[in-house]
């Protein structure tokens, strides 16, 4: 089974703080995305990267940045909180066009 | 570009009767199609896909979908609804060209009562 790993479940953090959001694949994957769900909004897709060192923006990239070093790890940086990035964070995985998702990092901006 | 509009954002069905869920999508090439739950607290879960094969797709669970080209729908069906089968239901589409990215739809939360 593939297994997607976001190391934090609950975060909470103060406006103007900058945030890292990790997560950890198993499977070699190439392709790897980062969502935030918001009641009524469904999934959106802020930043995607299809190999290391790779990345394009989705569809709501701004306040948003990534990090790819490694084939395992994408990470989603905050680089400045502010309270309307409170949301659902969520990683997922790709392999053909199945996606494979993590737990979930819920995340307060206070 | 593509997009899913899902027609319910509230479902509520007794245990043992039937589930609709409703979908529509656009696209501008030919879509692969797909339904995900999300049960409380927990990730997403692929329920079932279409890719162009056969347009019944049958999925986990006892859920099953249809692809209406002519009505551009992707409904989910289930005959009878069970209590572990309430949670959120996304359905998604996503172009067989290029980069092929997932557009989620709003969601539909399904309610199961005794």
């Amino acid at each position: 089974d593939v297994k997607v790993t976001q190391s934090s479940r609950y975060l909470v953090k103060r406006t103007g703080e900058k945030v890292f959001l990790e997560c950890v694949q198993d499977m070699d994957h190439e392709n790897m995305f980062w969502y935030r769900q918001d009641p009524g909004l469904g999934l959106r897709l802020i930043y995607f990267s299809y190999d290391v060192k790779m990345k394009e923006k989705g569809d709501i990239p701004e306040g948003y940045s990534v990090s790819r070093e490694k084939k395992e790890r994408f990470s989603l940086i905050l680089e400045s909180a502010s309270t309307n990035q409170t949301s659902m964070y969520l990683c997922a995985t790709r392999r053909t066009q199945v996606a494979f998702f993590g737990q979930g990092t819920r995340l307060t901006v206070v | 570009a593509q997009s899913v509009t899902q027609l319910d954002s509230h479902v509520s069905v007794s245990e043992g009767t039937p589930v609709l869920l409703r979908c529509n999508y656009s696209s501008s090439y030919s879509p692969s199609l797909f339904w995900y739950v999300q049960h409380p607290n927990k990730g997403l879960q692929l329920l079932l896909k279409y890719t162009s094969a056969a347009t019944l797709v049958k999925g986990i669970n006892g859920f099953e979908a249809e692809f209406k080209k002519s009505e551009t729908s992707f409904h989910l069906t289930k005959p009878s609804a069970h209590m572990s089968d309430a949670a959120e239901y996304f359905c998604v589409v996503s172009d067989r060209e290029g980069f092929q990215k997932l557009v989620f739809g709003t969601g539909t939360r399904l309610l199961v009562s005794p």
